[in-house]
């Protein structure tokens, strides 16, 4: 099936660093959602985007829909240890039958020393 | 706004034993509803999704089942658990109108 490169897997940084992480792919997606997942919970959305270039911010988050549709980046500002956790890509396929379906990354483990 | 129940939040079976659970939505219509399962290491694998009442589409071949009997419930089953069962099974939904899915607490399933 079709695949999300998300990268990187794992990051530790410290209190008060900004974070970047993306997913890129050989596919066209008409959506990026941008998910993030605390220990023993279901993943809980953050962003999403529609358009390609589109730019949307929620607080300290920063996620853009890449302008070739093929990838997205999440950036987060002023890491807080609140912030540990799986961020995990999505994306909608254009066409193929997958227009019920998101394709997953593999997700991102963040984690913050304070 | 829309929120996915699921339950139990967790269950420790024996090997052989069956399955069933349970996902509810509320605050919306008409949703699409999905079954993933995360093993340890994080990836979340989509198992079944439902675009309608008796409406099922089998993702991967495996030991288990899905059934939609009423609009806003999905149901996980199996006759007979095998070790690889094992995991957190995660319930989503989409809301009106959109591609966004929404997910539920999960249920820890361990099989022994």
């Amino acid at each position: 099936g079709q695949q999300l490169n998300q990268s990187p897997q794992s990051m530790f940084i410290q209190e008060g660093e900004d974070v970047s992480m993306n997913c890129t792919s050989s596919s066209i997606f008409n959506t990026w959602l941008w998910y993030k997942q605390d220990p023993g919970e279901g993943p809980v959305l953050l962003i999403a985007l529609y358009k390609a270039g589109e730019l949307t911010s929620n607080g300290r988050l920063t996620a853009q829909f890449g302008i070739t549709r093929k990838d997205s980046f999440l950036n987060i500002s002023a890491s807080i240890p609140s912030d540990v956790g799986i961020y995990f890509c999505a994306g909608q396929l254009v066409g193929g039958g997958s227009n019920y379906k998101l394709t997953f990354g593999k997700g991102t483990l963040l984690t913050v020393n304070p | 706004s829309q929120t996915i129940h699921q339950w139990p939040a967790t269950l420790v079976q024996p090997v052989g034993s069956p399955l069933s659970l349970e996902c509810t939505v509320e605050g919306t219509s008409n949703p699409n509803l999905y079954w993933y399962r995360q093993a340890a290491g994080r990836g979340l694998q989509l198992l079944f999704y439902s675009i309608g009442i008796d409406q099922i589409s089998s993702e991967v071949p495996q030991n288990l089942s899905a059934s939609r009997p009423q609009d806003r419930q999905f149901i996980l089953s199996s006759k007979k658990l095998l070790l690889s069962d094992s995991g957190f099974y995660l319930c989503a939904g989409t809301g009106t109108g959109g591609n966004e899915q929404f997910f539920g607490p999960g249920t820890r399933l361990t099989v022994l």
